[in-house]
């Protein structure tokens, strides 16, 4: 079960918008729509953000928003804050495994 | 509110076995699929094993095969873990986990998320 692929760190300044990646294959990001991404904290337990590409659920800010091109799916932070420095993960169904893959995580720093 | 609450996490020599549990509270628990996730230190989230509504269906990563176990009384609200010939590469946070979505390929469906984590209980194997 490979793990989908994340660049390592991400950053921007206070106000600004940042676009994490997360590049799989057709047998999993570019085959479905069933993208989630989870924050989380250092210390803490990850967090549920996004899910179906662009979905949020309830009590989650609207600064987060997901989606998806090709083998490829984003999520964009808009509006940075201090509290969105974390760690960010995504993971998407695979038709290669009944237990859906992660990526390698993204870790976001606020200037 | 849902609640995972994660236990029997502690420090085990090469070869040895644990059993983690997970109380979960606030939700019909029968009604969901389950999973355990682990995060080594410093290291990204893997799905380790998740189970069926009613326990008829498992699935494990490739590397606990053979050597995990996943179960659940649905009568008690609760998720285990049982891990056998623990290796020095088992070491990790272990998170429990509340599945959604379902997505199906030509061949095969599965849930698609975890929508509610635990916060995780510390398996340490060493010697």
């Amino acid at each position: 079960q490979s793990a989908l692929t994340q660049p390592a760190s991400v950053s921007g300044s206070p106000g600004q918008s940042i676009a994490i990646s997360c590049t799989g294959t057709s047998s999993d990001v570019g085959g479905y729509n069933y993208v989630s991404w989870y924050q989380q904290h250092p210390g803490e337990a990850p967090k549920f953000i996004i899910y179906d590409v662009s979905s949020r659920p309830s009590g989650v800010s609207d600064r987060f928003s997901g989606s998806k091109s090709g083998n490829t799916a984003t999520l964009t932070i808009s509006g940075l804050q201090a509290e969105d420095e974390a760690d960010y993960y995504c993971s998407s169904y695979t038709s290669r495994s009944a237990l859906y893959v992660f990526g390698t995580g993204t870790k976001v720093t606020v200037l | 509110e849902v609640q995972l609450v994660e236990s029997g996490g502690g420090w085990v020599q090469p070869g040895g076995s644990l059993r983690l549990s997970c109380e979960a509270s606030g939700f019909n628990f029968r009604i969901y699929w389950m999973r355990w996730v682990r995060q080594a230190p410093g290291k990204g989230l893997e799905s380790v094993a998740t189970i069926h509504k009613d326990g008829s269906e498992k699935y494990y990563v490739d590397s606990v095969k053979g050597r995990f176990t996943i179960s659940r009384d649905n009568a008690w609200n609760s998720l285990y873990l049982e891990m056998d010939s623990l290796r020095a590469e088992d070491t990790a946070m272990y998170y429990c986990a509340r599945d959604q979505g379902w997505g199906c390929s030509a061949t095969s469906c599965s849930t698609t998320r975890s929508d509610n984590w635990g916060q995780g209980t510390l398996v340490t194997v060493s010697s």
